[in-house]
């Protein structure tokens, strides 16, 4: 039982380049979240979802896209990236909306 | 968006000795939650609480719910290296159709040596 596992662990980007992000999770969770984390700023949720074919937008949507085509993986796109998304990001799933369970992160800079 | 108020932001604390840590907000909620990330890693659920007034252990770690249910208290006790971290709050609020939790801005615990 993997839990949550994200793709990649590490990625660098120069500006204006695009990447996904990839989440999955074993546990046949329902929802999806996925969250930035800045120092100082905790954490801030970007997207999530409710179910497989939904998404929805959380506190700092600009600049993400997200797809859910499957129950088990959840995606986040950058379409043109920005120096501004250099961030640490996290992808957590959960059963019934409340108690979160984290994956490992994704360290991304962009430059 | 909205966030919790969580104290103290930083705390430094010799081995051995008890932590306590708080989180308010202006908001009512059903649910309690409390993380620990560690150092590149991901947060890690520690407590999850569900009735204010509720006080629930982890070994030597327990959280509780404030009867107003706008605020939390997790206690860490004989602290020991491994402690070291950053402890987050989450609260979900009692909203219908609610699917999302407010997190604290966390508590960075340092032991001394």
């Amino acid at each position: 039982n993997a839990g949550v596992t994200q793709t990649p662990k590490f990625r660098v980007l120069k500006t204006g380049q695009s990447m996904t992000l990839l989440c999955a999770q074993d546990m046949n969770h329902e929802y999806m979240y996925w969250y930035r984390q800045d120092p100082g700023m905790g954490l801030r949720l970007i997207h999530y979802s409710v179910g497989e074919g939904t998404t929805a937008k959380g506190e700092v949507p600009d600049g993400y896209n997200v797809s859910r085509l499957k129950k088990q993986n959840f995606l986040l796109g950058l379409e043109s990236a920005a120096p501004s998304q250099t961030s640490v990001y996290f992808c957590a799933s959960s059963y019934l909306a409340n108690e979160q369970f984290f994956g490992p992160g994704t360290r991304l800079t962009v430059l | 968006g909205q966030q919790l108020n969580q104290s103290p932001q930083s705390m430094f604390i010799q081995e051995g000795e008890d932590v306590s840590m708080n989180c308010t907000s202006s908001s009512i909620f059903n649910t309690w939650l409390w993380y620990k990330q560690d150092p590149g890693e991901g947060p890690v659920l520690l407590i999850a609480l569900y009735k204010a007034g509720e006080l629930t252990s982890n070994g030597r770690l327990t959280a509780q719910f404030g009867i107003t249910r706008k605020d939390s208290f997790l206690n860490i006790s004989a602290s020991i290296p491994s402690d070291v971290g950053i402890y987050f709050c989450a609260g979900q609020t009692p909203n219908f159709g609610n699917e999302k939790l407010t997190f604290g801005t966390g508590t960075r615990l340092t032991i001394i040596p």
